[in-house]
């Protein structure tokens, strides 16, 4: 599975925009992006997942840049229980889940 | 309807003891996973069943550790002679045959190997 990178930590204020890059220049055709998040002293919790159009649902939208190699995970209306560590993966199938270091972000009142 | 339950949700054991860590899936939900999260870590994949089979277990680091879920839904975690290094979260998660790209997690159990 290719291998994703996420800047160690973000911030953003509450009701605005959280924006969350990640690369994965390695992708290979047939993989996917997910991205799951993790609540303190909760397991992950799925997100979104998409393959290269953009894709959005009541959590969040996921844009995918045209070559694939990044990918940018957008919260639209952030709040408080937002705050969590936010995972970027790529993988094909329906196996395992690697996961990273993640985004730890926090969003301020 | 009821998500992933896993208990107990804390274990203290003791260097040498035996524990076995119990998972519920979601009913239906023919994929279960085990991982383990190390403090400050992401989660790290242990092993994998359908249903019964248990079809890839290459995460699990040593054969201290054991899996199974003989009737296909409830699964075992056991780990032997527990040292202090096993100390870390173990999350379960689990997915339909419908949806397999989407895992369901639960809270996980928080050992602690003293």
């Amino acid at each position: 599975d290719a291998k994703t990178t996420q800047p160690t930590s973000m911030d953003c204020a509450e009701g605005r925009a959280a924006n969350l890059p990640c690369n994965h220049s390695t992708i290979s055709g047939n993989e996917y992006v997910y991205w799951y998040r993790q609540i303190h002293s909760q397991g992950p919790q799925y997100i979104i997942h998409g393959l290269k159009n953009n894709e959005t649902n009541e959590m969040a939208s996921l844009i995918i840049t045209e070559d694939r190699k990044s990918s940018t995970l957008i919260l639209p209306h952030a709040t408080l229980r937002d705050t969590a560590v936010y995972y970027c993966i790529v993988k094909q199938g329906a196996q395992k889940l690697v996961f990273g270091q993640g985004t730890r972000l926090t969003i301020n009142p | 309807g009821a998500g992933v339950s896993q208990s107990p949700r804390y274990k203290v054991a003791k260097r040498g003891q035996d524990v076995a860590l119990r998972c519920d899936p979601i009913s239906g939900h023919v994929s279960l996973f085990w991982y383990q999260q190390a403090l400050g870590q992401g989660p790290e994949f242990l092993t994998y069943f359908q249903n019964e089979a248990q079809l890839d277990k290459s995460g699990l680091p040593s054969d201290r550790f054991f899996a199974e879920r003989p009737e296909g839904s409830v699964s075992t975690l056991k780990i032997q002679r527990t040292q202090q290094e096993d100390s870390a979260v173990y999350l379960c998660a689990s997915s339909r045959f419908t949806d397999p790209e989407t895992q369901y997690f639960g809270p996980g159990t928080r050992l602690l190997v003293l």
